[in-house]
């Protein structure tokens, strides 16, 4: 089957650094998203990784290993409005995006 | 980036009403545009993929007759929840890929549905 697992809720102080991992299972794939969503709100994007490597793209960054299902989220310089659930998804053969749970990020000042 | 626009982002009902949602892209023309479910404190779950001029593709476990999708145009779908009960009340996200293009979604606002 295909599956997306994050951790649940993480807290981080501002103005540090965090790590949201993510790893998936999906039949075939065609990418690995990370998205934002505050309470309320939709989703809007972050990163797209389909080859391993470092993405960085200003404060945040995000990491492939496909031989591992694994990919990561990094935020540096944390701030107060980075509170917000981060949502992993992998594309599968047929482009089909398949979500996680989201990872609920607590920032304290 | 391409823009999808939803609407209405918050819509109250009474049981046994019918509330009609539409997602439309406004720059690109989306063939495929897809129908998500959000629960509280919940990942996104597919509903549906609208597919222009034909029938929608619903996900296992989705109610056909109850989540009529209709996807007429190449700029709009809408998702029409009849005869709704509070437990539809919930946060419904349509979204779409530009054509050829799968490498971002582009989301619609939202639309909080309550039923009373």
């Amino acid at each position: 089957g295909q599956n997306i697992d994050q951790p649940t809720e993480m807290t981080a102080t501002e103005g540090a650094i965090v790590q949201i991992n993510c790893t998936y299972q999906t039949s075939g794939f065609n990418g690995l998203f990370w998205y934002q969503q505050h309470a309320g709100e939709a989703p809007t994007f972050l990163s797209y990784n389909v080859l391993d490597g470092l993405e960085e793209k200003g404060r945040f960054s995000s990491f492939l290993s496909r031989s591992k299902g694994y990919s990561y989220l990094l935020l540096k310089e944390l701030q107060m409005k980075d509170s917000a659930s981060y949502l992993c998804a992998g594309m599968d053969s047929n482009y089909q995006l398949i979500w996680g749970a989201g990872t609920k990020l607590i920032i304290k000042p | 980036g391409a823009v999808v626009s939803q609407h209405p982002s918050r819509v109250i009902c009474k049981s046994g009403t019918s509330v009609k949602i539409e997602c439309r892209s406004l720059d690109f023309q989306a063939t495929t545009m897809f129908w998500y479910r959000q629960f509280p404190k919940k990942s996104l779950m597919l509903m549906a993929t609208s597919n222009e001029g034909s029938k929608a593709t619903y996900e296992q476990g989705v109610e056909k007759d109850k989540f009529l999708i209709n996807h007429a145009s190449l700029t709009l779908s809408t998702l029409t929840v009849t005869s709704a009960h509070p437990e539809d009340s919930s946060f419904y996200i349509c979204s779409a890929h530009t054509p050829g293009h799968h490498t971002e979604a582009f989301f619609g606002q939202g639309t909080r549905l309550t039923v009373v």
